[in-house]
């Protein structure tokens, strides 16, 4: 079945510094949606980025992420972190944009902590 | 924006009793899925319902789990019998027909003992 890898566990960046969190994919379905989803402690997860046109760049809140089906990658890109910035962030596949059958494949999401 | 509530937000039972985690999605969405999130670990999928159906499950969704919207009402998951390994954060959540972004519930903490 589908699969999403992410940057392992915890990241620690000191304020100001570009924020990098990967995310590769697995799926058989040429066509597939990515998702960053972003999780503030004690909240829940909500929609940050999503994307399912190839080598388009798509930017929401000062994060940007391109979907580039050659590597099958999707990363999350932020040019200078801001300490509101630290939470859990998610990749998320799926196979198709809606319709019944449509369900999301999460990474093990990275843990974002930016530092003063 | 969109809010999908749940209730409740923290329940603590037994082993072996039921309980029954409620769900009020956003009000126009058609799709309803269940996840389930163990402390210090990755949200996993549960189960996607549709007009009145399970869709899909995954293997978290044992035999003792069911879910249901009877006549539009919350979106329900129970867990009966409960056991240990059920303690988690469930989130609720839910979308319309034509996108794939879901909109979460706060959740709601189970802790069994």
């Amino acid at each position: 079945g589908d699969s999403v890898t992410q940057t392992e566990g915890l990241v620690t960046l000191t304020e100001g510094l570009p924020v990098m969190l990967n995310c590769t994919y697995q799926t058989i379905y040429s066509n597939p949606f990515l998702f960053w989803y972003v999780q503030h402690l004690n909240e829940s997860p909500r929609l940050l980025l999503k994307s399912f046109t190839d080598n388009k760049r798509t930017e929401h809140q000062g994060f940007h992420a391109t979907l580039h089906k050659s590597s099958s990658s999707f990363h999350l890109q932020k040019s200078s972190a801001q300490l509101s910035d630290s939470a859990l962030y998610y990749c998320a596949l799926s196979d198709r944009l809606g319709g019944s059958n449509a369900k999301l494949t999460f990474g093990k999401g990275t843990k974002l902590s930016v530092k003063s | 924006g969109p809010k999908v509530l749940q209730i409740p937000s923290h329940q603590i039972i037994d082993m072996g009793q039921m309980v029954t985690l409620n769900c009020d999605p956003v009000s126009n969405h058609l799709y309803f899925y269940w996840y389930k999130q163990i402390l210090g670990q990755q949200m996993e999928f549960l189960v996607n319902f549709y007009n009145g159906k399970v869709m899909e499950k995954s293997k978290l969704f044992k035999d003792q789990f069911s879910v249901e919207r009877p006549d539009g009402s919350y979106f329900t998951l129970k867990i009966q019998p409960t056991a240990l390994e059920d303690s988690a954060v469930y989130f609720c959540a839910s979308r319309t027909a034509n996108t794939g972004q879901l909109y979460f519930g706060e959740g709601s903490k189970l802790t069994v003992l």
